[in-house]
Order: C-alpha cells, then sequence, then structure tokens
C-alpha cells in the first residue's frame, strides 16, 4: 500500500499560539488528503478534505478560519491550528486515498496536540 | 446519520483466548463496513472488509461478518497473539469513512 508520513508526532503549545502539522505522500502523488479529528473516547472525526490546487472542503462545524488547510503540491498537505485553544486539544490523522475504487486508505500515524 | 458504535476498551485478554470486539452500525442503504487496526507508533491500516450483507471479511486469523438484519460487523479471532495488541477502528463507508471510538486491545502472555 501506499506511505504517507505525518509529523509532529506530538506537539505542546501555548495558547494563543499556531501549530502547523504536515502530511507527506512518500510514494505517489495525492491529489487528495483527508483530515480527521478525534478527542478521547469519541471517533475519527472527518474534518476536511484537501484538494491540490483547490480549496479544501469541510465538513458541517469545522471553522474554516481556526483550521486552515493547504495543498499546494502534490505530494504534502497542511493543517495549521490557529489562535489554539485547550479545546483544541486532540488526535489528529490524515489519510489518501490509493484505492478508493476498493476503498483503500491509508492513514497517517497522526499527531497529538496539547494546548496548554 | 450514519454511526458506528462499538464496544469500548481497553480488552485485556491473555495470549491464545478467544476475542470478540463489537460492532453495530446505523445508516441507510447498504454501506461498506471495514474493521482498521493501528499498532503503536504507526498510521490506520486497513485489517478486513465486506462490502455486502452476508460477506465475510478475513485477514490474519481476524473475521468478521456483515449481518444487515442485526446491523452489526463484530470482529472476531479463535487465538489471540500478543503482537496483536492494538487500537482497533469499526467503520463504515458510503460516500466518506465514518468510524468508531476504537477499542484498544492489550494481549499478555
Amino acid at each position: 500500500g501506499a506511505v504517507v508520513s505525518q509529523h509532529p508526532s506530538w506537539v505542546i503549545c501555548k495558547s494563543g499560539t499556531s501549530v502547523k502539522i504536515e502530511c507527506r505522500s512518500l510514494d505517489f502523488q495525492a491529489t487528495t488528503m483527508f483530515w480527521y479529528r478525534q478527542f478521547p473516547k469519541q471517533s475519527l472525526m472527518l474534518m476536511a478534505t484537501s484538494n491540490e490546487g483547490s480549496k479544501a472542503t469541510y465538513e458541517q462545524g469545522v471553522e474554516k478560519d481556526k483550521f486552515l488547510i493547504n495543498h499546494a503540491s502534490l505530494t504534502l498537505s497542511t493543517l495549521t491550528v490557529t489562535s489554539a485553544h485547550p479545546e483544541d486539544s486532540s488526535f489528529y490523522i490524515c489519510s489518501k486515498p490509493w484505492d478508493a475504487a476498493n476503498y483503500g486508505y491509508t492513514f497517517g500515524s497522526g499527531t497529538r496536540l496539547t494546548v496548554v | 446519520g450514519d454511526s458506528v458504535t462499538q464496544m469500548e476498551g481497553p480488552v485485556t485478554l491473555s495470549e491464545e483466548a478467544f476475542l470478540t470486539i463489537n460492532c453495530t452500525y446505523t445508516a441507510t442503504g447498504y454501506p461498506s463496513l471495514f474493521w482498521y487496526v493501528q499498532y503503536p507508533g504507526e498510521g490506520l491500516q486497513l485489517l478486513l472488509k465486506a462490502t455486502k450483507a452476508d460477506d465475510k471479511g478475513s485477514n490474519k486469523g481476524f473475521e468478521a461478518t456483515y449481518r444487515k438484519e442485526t446491523t452489526s460487523f463484530h470482529l472476531e479471532k479463535g487465538s489471540v497473539q500478543v503482537s496483536d495488541s492494538a487500537v482497533y477502528f469499526c467503520a463504515l463507508s458510503r460516500n466518506k469513512l465514518t468510524f468508531g471510538t476504537g477499542t484498544q486491545l492489550k494481549v499478555e502472555l
């Protein structure tokens, strides 16, 4: 299967600062990347879908100005949590489809964000 | 909307014990169903899938059967190993993946 490298794996930041999370496709191009968030003891929730060269598509209830997604190249998608607050503390994970017809998705290893 | 409910963990078993992780879903139509596994420090990996009612997905000794009448997709393994320790996610797909909360499995010697 395909390979997605996500980093950092964990980050602690102060309230009011911004944090950037990167997901790189290491083997072949990724025109689409999915971004998920997981709160403790809750499901992975799809936040947005990034598309290379165009605006991301956000799920209902996700603030576009707070969670900035950039997909400027075919190998890199980034999620920036702006003006982070403690309630943004969560586990963020990216995923790309590599065989959508057969439901093949590759996931990054996730980023644990803690805002203090 | 679509939702997936799976049993809370952690589940702790001795090696060679029988494993069942329950998963039920709510969705309109006929979604595809999946089990993903996440080993420590790694990304989620597809473990098995079933795309229609009565299909049985299987991989690495794990099995799950798509039961439409009970809207369930329970994960089973006859004899677990320490190396099976991981977090297991049940998921369904219609136009996007919807996940359960994940169940942590710990297998001890």
